[in-house]
């Protein structure tokens, strides 16, 4: 398996602009996360879904952010729309199974919103 | 919710030596600490972990303590590397573990003095 595949890498828009973070989890985990990382704030969880369905999503910083898993092999987090204090890296991640185990992080989208 | 702090912000060690990286939480229910590894450009990579019911656990040269009482864990590098260089993270996890999302500290960047 290839791992957890984010696109973008890189992204840079300007303000009021609509963003779209893509992310493939690996094939048959059932757990899917997103993070944001920024210097201030360090990693934080933003919302994650069981089965394609979001569980907990009170990491969300406000109204401009929403997420998707249409289904296991895809999600979507938009930021619409976008200001510069979004300006950081998103991680998803995704783990096989409820109970202490692993999360995968896939390599980041660094976004930059000016 | 989960609080963890994480001790020191940067460490620099002479190659050869030992680094200790100390961690705290603050919810007595948390029950996975899982550490990470996050190298530059890329996503937090699991290195080792511990389960509540150890108190500690070694993988080669690396080790994790954890004292449930006193709420902390630390992680341990002997006989450090160029390789080790990066940025390390402490998490906690309750109930459901990987399944609720963790939390992170700040991060610890290593730095390896050849």
């Amino acid at each position: 398996d290839a791992g957890v595949i984010q696109s973008p890498r890189h992204e840079v828009t300007e303000m009021g602009q609509e963003v779209t973070l893509r992310c493939k989890p690996i094939s048959g985990h059932d757990y899917l996360f997103w993070y944001r990382q920024t210097m201030m704030r360090g990693l934080e969880l933003l919302i994650y879904f069981n089965n394609n369905v979001p569980i907990d999503d009170s990491g969300m910083p406000e109204d401009r952010f929403s997420a998707k898993m249409p289904n296991a092999s895809f999600s979507t987090l938009k930021i619409q729309p976008s200001e510069p204090r979004d300006s950081a890296v998103y991680f998803c991640a995704s783990s096989a199974r409820a109970g202490p185990t692993e999360a995968f992080f896939g390599q980041g989208t660094r976004l930059t919103v000016v | 919710g989960e609080n963890v702090e994480q001790h020191p912000s940067t460490l620099s060690v002479q190659e050869g030596d030992s680094a200790v990286i100390k961690c705290t939480y603050s919810d007595s229910a948390s029950n996975y600490f899982p550490w990470y590894k996050q190298e530059l450009g890329k996503g937090p990579q699991l290195i080792i972990d511990i389960r509540s019911n150890v108190g500690e656990k070694k993988d080669q040269r690396i080790a994790v303590t954890l004292n449930k009482t006193a709420k902390h864990f630390s992680l341990h590098i002997t006989e450090t590397q160029p390789e080790d260089s990066a940025v390390y993270f402490c998490a906690a996890s309750t109930g459901g573990g990987g399944a609720d999302g963790l939390t992170f500290g700040k991060g610890t960047h290593l730095i390896i003095q050849p």
